[in-house]
């Protein structure tokens, strides 16, 4: 079940560039995403969220985009800070179908090198 | 700043056993979810829950696999016959009810080694 999909297992940005983390879906019912980060030997923590109708969310230093046409979404973390390198996970769900549950994708590991 | 909470934090256990994973939801909050993550691999969801009952569960929450809300602020997993491919972390999550709360927040986990 790849219903989302995250291609790059890791990524290595130099601190104060732009880290761009990319995510994929299949499912034409998902309708919500969100981005967490997870560091070793914890849970996932919420980074931001974008519903199907909206192209791009932004918080702080942290942009979300989608291209539902693409079924494509993106983060973006500028200027990426050495606190920024943890495991990221997109996930999805159709709560406009009723369905709540997360589809998570296999995750990034970002690096960022001081 | 209010979070989910989740003990304990690691549970080692003999194949066969049974084992109960305890979480604390965030307190305003009514909709409550299981995942897991065996390593190596995605988090998966495993069962929601709302209202005092289930709301939907995944095909990998079968007969071996219960959740209770025993009072006002727990909210339990039980296994009640523990293999070995149940060895996983397990997070809680909870969210709260409302136009703009589509937002699940994750415990730190309980790491379940089955022997």
């Amino acid at each position: 079940d790849q219903q989302v999909k995250q291609n790059s297992p890791s990524l290595s940005v130099q601190e104060g560039r732009i880290s761009i983390l990319n995510c994929d879906y299949t499912n034409s019912m998902f309708d919500y995403f969100l981005w967490y980060k997870k560091y070793p030997a914890e849970g996932p923590t919420f980074l931001i969220s974008i519903s199907s109708i909206k192209d791009k969310n932004e918080d702080g230093r942290f942009t979300v985009f989608l291209n539902k046409s693409a079924k494509h979404l993106s983060l973006h973390i500028v200027p990426s800070q050495p606190g920024d390198s943890a495991v990221y996970f997109c996930a999805a769900s159709a709560r406009g179908f009723g369905n709540e549950k997360l589809t998570f994708g296999t995750g990034t590991r970002l690096t960022i090198i001081p | 700043e209010p979070e989910v909470t989740q003990t304990p934090s690691h549970q080692v256990t003999q194949m066969g056993q049974e084992v109960i994973l305890r979480c604390v939801p965030i307190s305003n909050h009514l909709y409550f979810y299981w995942y897991r993550q065996i390593l190596g691999q995605k988090v998966e969801f495993l069962v929601s829950f709302y209202n005092n009952e289930i709301s939907e569960k995944s095909e990998i929450f079968d007969d071996q696999f219960s959740v209770e809300r025993p009072d006002g602020s727990n909210f339990t997993l039980k296994i009640r016959s523990t293999k070995l491919e149940d060895s996983a972390m397990y997070f809680c999550a909870s969210r709260a009810e409302g136009i703009g709360t589509d937002t699940q927040y994750f415990g730190p986990g309980t790491r379940l080694t089955v022997l």
